[in-house]
C-alpha cells in the first residue's frame, strides 16, 4: 500500500511568488492534515480536512494560505504571495479515524528567498 | 492549552549504550493520546507508538520501550543497545480531540559507531 506522498520535495521561490504544494493521502483515509515545521521549532498544525470539508483550520497563519481538497482525495496548499517567514518543511498526514496514528508524508521543503 | 516539551535537543551515545528520550506533556483533558515518531535523514515521520490516557501500561517492542507516567505527565522512550540506524530525530506528540497533534521540538539522536 502506498504511503502519503507529497510534491514537490523541494521548492525554492522568491518573495512575492506563488507556490502550490500537493499531498496525496493514503487511499481510503478521510482525514487529511497539514503541518509545518519552521527551522528548529516544533511541528505545528495548520489544518484538518474530513473528506472535502475543512474540519479545523485554526492553525492557518493568515489569508495568504489556501488549502483545498476537492473531491476528498488529494489536497493542495497554496501560498500567495510567499513571504520569507513561510520557509520551512510542510508535512501532510492522513489517518483513517480520529485518535489513531497519523501517517506522514516526507514533507515539502519550501525556501522563500 | 496543550503543550509537549522535549528538553533534550541533541543526544550522542556510543553504539550499544542505552538511551532515554524524555517527553513531558501538558493538558487539562482527561482523554488524550500520546505518540512517538522517528524522523530519519530521509525526512518522513515514521510512527512508533500510540498510547491513550487510560492505558498506563508500559510497552516494550524489541529494543524500544516506553514509560508512561500520568503522575509526572511524562511519556519517555528508551532505546536499549542503541545502533547506528537509530540515529534520527525523535518527536513526541499529544492529541486531545483526536484531531490535531501537538509536537515537541524533537530530540536529535546520534549513535556513534
Amino acid at each position: 500500500e502506498a504511503g502519503v506522498t507529497q510534491f514537490p520535495s523541494h521548492s525554492v521561490i522568491e518573495k512575492g511568488q506563488t507556490v502550490t504544494l500537493r499531498c496525496d493521502p493514503i487511499s481510503g483515509h478521510d482525514n487529511l492534515y497539514w503541518y509545518r515545521r519552521v527551522m528548529g521549532k516544533e511541528i505545528k498544525f495548520l489544518l484538518h480536512f474530513v473528506k472535502e470539508s475543512k474540519q479545523d483550520e485554526s492553525g492557518m497563519p493568515n489569508n495568504r494560505f489556501l488549502a483545498e481538497r476537492t473531491g476528498g482525495t488529494y489536497s493542495t496548499l497554496k501560498v500567495q504571495p510567499a513571504e520569507l517567514e513561510d520557509s520551512g518543511v510542510y508535512f501532510c498526514a492522513s489517518s483513517q479515524d480520529l485518535g489513531n496514528e497519523q501517517f506522514f508524508g516526507p514533507g515539502t521543503r519550501l525556501t522563500v528567498l | 492549552a496543550q503543550k509537549v516539551t522535549q528538553a533534550q535537543t541533541e543526544i550522542s551515545v556510543v553504539e550499544k549504550e542505552d538511551v532515554t528520550l524524555d517527553c513531558v506533556y501538558e493538558t487539562r483533558d482527561t482523554t488524550y493520546y500520546l505518540f512517538w515518531y522517528k524522523q530519519p535523514p530521509s525526512g518522513e515521520l515514521v510512527f512508533l507508538i500510540r498510547r491513550n490516557s487510560f492505558d498506563e501500561q508500559n510497552e516494550i517492542s524489541g529494543r524500544y520501550s516506553w514509560n508512561f507516567q500520568k503522575s509526572t505527565s511524562s511519556f519517555n522512550f528508551t532505546i536499549t543497545a542503541s545502533q547506528v540506524v537509530d540515529s534520527a530525530v525523535y518527536f513526541c506528540a499529544l492529541s486531545t480531540t483526536g484531531n490535531q497533534f501537538y509536537f515537541g521540538t524533537g530530540t536529535s539522536l546520534t549513535v556513534i559507531p
